[in-house]
C-alpha cells in the first residue's frame, strides 16, 4: 500500500516569501501531523489534525498553519519566510493519531535564501 | 525546556558489538516510548516501542529497556550491523492524556557501525 507522500520534495524561497507544503496520508488514515526539523534542535511537533479538526498545536508563531481537507489530505503553510525556517518538514499519518500509529512521510527540505 | 534528551550526539561501535543508545525524559505525564531510526534524505522509521507498564520490550536485534523510577529508557542493538548506521530518536508521548496526539522528540544520536 503506497506511504505517505510529501510534495514538493526540495523547495528554495526568498526571504519574506511564503510556502505551501503538501502531504498525502495512507490511505484510511484520518490523522495527519506535521514536524520541523532543524539539525540543532531535532524534531519539533508543529500541529495535528483529524478529519479536519486542528487538535494539537506546538510552540511555533502564527506564520505557521495548516489545514486538512475532507479527503484527509493535510497542506502546511509558512508566511513571511525567515532564514531560520530553512529545515527538513516531515509529515506523519496515523489511523487517529495515536503515537503508535504514526508512519513518517520522507519530508520536504525548505531553504530559505 | 527539554522534556525529551538524548544527551550523547554520536556513537562509534564494531561490527558485531553491542550498541547502546540512552534517554532521558522529564515529564512524568510520558507513558509510551518509542525508538525511530532515520537515513539522510529520508522520513524516520519506527524501530520498537515500550509501554510505561512495562520494564523491558525485544524485537530481534533490539531491545528496549525502560526505568521509570529513573526517567530513562535504552536501546540495546545486538550484534550491531553496518546497516545500523542512521541517526536514531528517542520519542515519548501520553497515550493516557496530557500531550496526546503528539510526539515528543529527542535531538537524536548518530550511530556508526564499522566494519
Amino acid at each position: 500500500k503506497a506511504g505517505v507522500t510529501q510534495t514538493p520534495r526540495y523547495l528554495i524561497k526568498t526571504r519574506g516569501q511564503q510556502v505551501t507544503l503538501s502531504c498525502s496520508p495512507i490511505s484510511g488514515h484520518r490523522s495527519v501531523s506535521w514536524y520541523q526539523q532543524t539539525p540543532g534542535q531535532g524534531l519539533q511537533f508543529l500541529f495535528e489534525y483529524f478529519s479536519e479538526t486542528q487538535r494539537n498545536k506546538g510552540n511555533f508563531p502564527g506564520r505557521f498553519s495548516g489545514r486538512q481537507f475532507s479527503n484527509s489530505r493535510s497542506e502546511m503553510n509558512v508566511s513571511t519566510l525567515e532564514l531560520g525556517d530553512s529545515a527538513l518538514y516531515l509529515c506523519a499519518s496515523s489511523p487517529d493519531g495515536q503515537s503508535y500509529g504514526y508512519t513518517f512521510g520522507s519530508g520536504t527540505r525548505l531553504t530559505v535564501v | 525546556d527539554q522534556q525529551v534528551k538524548q544527551n550523547s550526539p554520536s556513537l562509534s561501535v564494531q561490527e558485531g558489538r553491542i550498541s547502546i543508545l540512552n534517554c532521558d525524559y522529564t515529564n512524568s505525564m510520558f507513558d509510551y516510548f518509542l525508538w525511530y531510526k532515520k537515513y539522510p534524505a529520508e522520513g524516520p522509521t519506527f524501530l520498537i516501542s515500550i509501554s510505561s507498564i512495562k520494564d523491558k520490550n525485544e524485537d530481534g536485534r533490539f531491545t528496549v529497556f525502560l526505568n521509570k523510577s529513573a526517567k530513562h529508557l535504552s536501546l540495546h542493538i545486538v550484534p550491531s550491523q553496518p546497516g545500523d548506521s542512521a541517526v536514531y530518536f528517542c520519542a515519548a508521548s501520553a497515550l493516557s492524556g496530557g500531550s496526546n496526539y503528539k510526539l515528543t522528540f529527542g535531538k537524536g544520536t548518530l550511530l556508526t557501525v564499522n566494519p
